[in-house]
């Protein structure tokens, strides 16, 4: 079944801790993104990524970071220089500029 | 720079009659443009896309979307619309000049009542 996971889907972080969350995606697609969305404020990005080993940050790239090693995977670290991490955090993978953007089911990260 | 806006916090729109959910945007290129829709603690579903040819596309569940380069815009529409039409809508855009970033409005809900 082609899609994308990710893990976990609740996440607790205490003040001062790094965490970070997967996403994982066997659809064969080069590009990868990452979105964060707060009530109101809609999906922000994050970093995205257009081919393995490669990326560029998005709008709100400060206190996250990311890697891309493998094509399929592109996991995203919340570092504790963010300040307000509390979210839902969306991944999403597309194989081209004109193809849709295929989403995973969210992580909600929570601040303890 | 690239931007998506969709004027609309809500839409409230009676059963059965036609809905619109506005959405316009701003690209140095030429746009690709896309329509989601988001349930409750879920992630998003396509519904419908315009890359070129004709303005008026046509998506999943009814829905369709009319491309208007004049006036930068992107408004999603339906018919008839249905309880279960009920949820959050969001627009988004690539351009064709830049490196594939893609951006997405702020979302609209649409509530549609019995």
């Amino acid at each position: 079944d082609g899609g994308i996971t990710q893990s976990p889907k609740y996440l607790f972080r205490k003040e001062g801790q790094n965490v970070t969350l997967s996403c994982e995606q066997n659809l064969n697609h080069d590009a990868m993104y990452w979105y964060r969305q707060d009530p109101g404020q809609g999906l922000r990005l994050i970093y995205y990524s257009q081919i393995v080993n490669d990326f560029q940050k998005g709008d709100i790239a400060e206190g996250y970071s990311v890697s891309r090693e493998k094509k399929e995977s592109f996991p995203l670290t919340v570092t504790s220089a963010q300040k307000n991490p509390t979210a839902f955090y969306l991944c999403a993978s597309s194989s081209g500029m004109g193809t849709e953007a295929f989403f995973g089911q969210g992580t909600r990260l929570t601040v303890v | 720079a690239q931007s998506v806006a969709q004027p609309e916090d809500q839409v409230n729109v009676a059963e059965g009659n036609p809905l619109t959910v506005k959405c316009t945007y701003s690209v140095s290129g030429n746009p690709y443009l896309f329509w989601y829709v988001q349930y409750p603690n879920r992630g998003l579903q396509f519904l419908l896309k315009y890359i070129t040819g004709d303005n008026l596309v046509k998506g999943s569940y009814g829905f369709e979307a009319e491309f208007n380069k004049s006036q930068t815009s992107f408004h999603l529409k339906k018919p008839s619309a249905l309880v279960s039409d009920s949820a959050l809508y969001f627009c988004a855009v690539r351009d064709s000049s830049n490196t594939g970033k893609l951006i997405f409005g702020q979302g609209t809900t649409l509530q549609v009542k019995p």
